[in-house]
């Protein structure tokens, strides 16, 4: 079964400065991977996703994350934080097309604070 | 699309009262997902539905919870009788057949039950 760890439940950075979000996770199958957004009094909302091709991929408000195999990592970066990040963050991970339909299966959050 | 449509925002009962929550997913969407997410346990999957159908309700707590969608536009999540300890964050999600795996999450119930 996959299952996804993200560590630090809580990262704060100062604005401007660079944000890393870790997450790794565990698949017997190539995995879909995905990061979720998660402001305050609202549900998730997709940030990016990675499915097959290109491992660097890019989403949305600046954020990028990188697919490792070999260290079965998907980190989530952004160059430079601002105020508007402040945010819970949520790393997932799924079978894909290989076992059907699996839902997702997500990591306990990160929250990001930014300080001005 | 509004999105998906969660109802009531805030739902504050006594403890032994039946707790209704209610979900209307985007239009063509053919999965639909009910979450519980709390401080301690984070965001835990009750149940999942396929054109109406249930598929997989292996992480509902236990028989106080129910699951139903009569239609494609309309599902319901009850609780009886709630407890204090399923004070949660209550999030409905729906996705595409097609892309199966984004899901779009409405703005959840908060269930406070004293």
């Amino acid at each position: 079964a996959q299952s996804v760890t993200q560590l630090g439940s809580h990262v704060s950075v100062s604005e401007g400065a660079l944000v890393l979000l870790r997450c790794n996770y565990s698949s017997s199958v190539p995995p879909y991977l995905f990061w979720y957004v998660q402001y305050p009094n609202q549900g998730l909302q997709l940030l990016l996703k990675y499915t097959t091709g290109a491992t660097l991929v890019k989403g949305i408000n600046g954020f990028e994350a990188e697919f490792k195999k070999s260290e079965t990592s998907f980190h989530l970066t952004k160059p430079s934080a601002h105020m508007s990040d402040a945010a819970e963050y949520f790393c997932a991970v799924s079978d894909g097309p290989m076992s059907g339909n699996t839902p997702l299966v997500f990591g306990k959050g990160t929250r990001l604070s930014v300080i001005a | 699309d509004a999105g998906v449509i969660q109802s009531p925002r805030h739902e504050v009962t006594e403890m032994g009262q039946e707790v209704t929550l209610r979900c209307k997913p985007i239009s063509g969407h053919d999965y639909l997902f009910w979450y519980r997410q709390t401080m301690m346990r984070g965001l835990e999957l009750l149940i999942y539905f396929n054109n109406n159908v249930p598929i997989d309700d292996s992480g509902m707590p236990e028989d106080r919870f129910s699951a139903k969608m009569p239609n494609a536009s309309f599902s319901t999540l009850k609780i009886q009788p709630s407890e204090p300890r399923d004070s949660a964050v209550y999030f409905c999600a729906s996705s595409q057949d097609r892309d199966y795996n984004e899901q779009f999450f409405g703005p959840g119930t908060r269930l406070t039950v004293l």
